[in-house]
């Protein structure tokens, strides 16, 4: 089954503490996105990655980081500087092809206490 | 920057239509989706129309788009109570990858 999975579903934590949340993809897709949702805000680029080894911030990327090491992988470290983190966050995939949709992962609900 | 602007609620009744309205400002706009998120889940694609479409029809679903207005809407006909979840707008310019969505409009169906 192609697809992306994102892992744990929920995940706690206190404050102070960085964590980091998975995201794997066996779809061959080269372009990969971290998104945060929140209540009544919709979905917020945190980081994209078009190549393997490169990455761009998306708008809200302070306190955030990610690495591209292998085509299929696109962890999300929060650190301990993002001010409000508890969120659900969504990890995205889409191939290079123009006008291409993003496949969504199942999200990661983040709570920082 | 981009913009895309949703109303946040709606409901409706069981078997009625349900209209969602999508607004966007930027003009370079190629591609237009719509995504579906049920609780706790992913975002789905339901559709999406090139911009130079003004409209596209696939089974229950229709996507009309007033490219001078920069308006989108998304028709769900017969809405039943599987249909209640979140629903997306999205656009793209063409060449890029970055994706700018709507904040979600939440549909609920009455049965």
């Amino acid at each position: 089954d192609g697809g992306i999975t994102q892992s744990p579903k929920y995940l706690f934590r206190k404050e102070g503490q960085n964590v980091t949340l998975s995201c794997e993809q066996n779809l061959n897709h080269d372009a990969m996105y971290w998104y945060r949702q929140d209540p009544g805000q919709g979905l917020r680029l945190i980081y994209y990655s078009q190549i393997v080894n490169d990455f761009q911030k998306g708008d809200i990327a302070e306190g955030y980081s990610v690495s591209r090491e292998k085509k299929e992988s696109f962890p999300l470290t929060v650190t301990s500087a993002q001010k409000n983190p508890t969120a659900f966050y969504l990890c995205a995939s889409s191939p290079p092809r123009q006008g291409s949709e993003q496949y969504f992962g199942p999200g990661t609900r983040l709570t920082v206490t | 920057g981009e913009d895309v602007e949703q109303s946040l609620f709606l409901s409706v009744r069981e078997g009625d239509s349900s209209v969602i309205n999508c607004t966007y400002t930027d003009s370079s706009s190629t591609y237009l989706y719509w995504y579906k998120q049920e609780p706790g889940a992913g975002l789905q694609l339901l559709t999406y129309i090139f911009s130079n479409m003004d409209m596209k029809q696939d089974q229950r679903l229709t996507v009309l788009l007033n490219k001078k207005d920069k308006h989108l809407s998304l028709r769900i006909a017969d809405t039943q109570t599987g249909d209640s979840a979140i629903y997306f707008c999205a656009e793209k310019a063409g060449g890029y990858q970055k994706v700018t969505f709507g904040t979600g409009t939440k549909l609920q169906v009455i049965p």
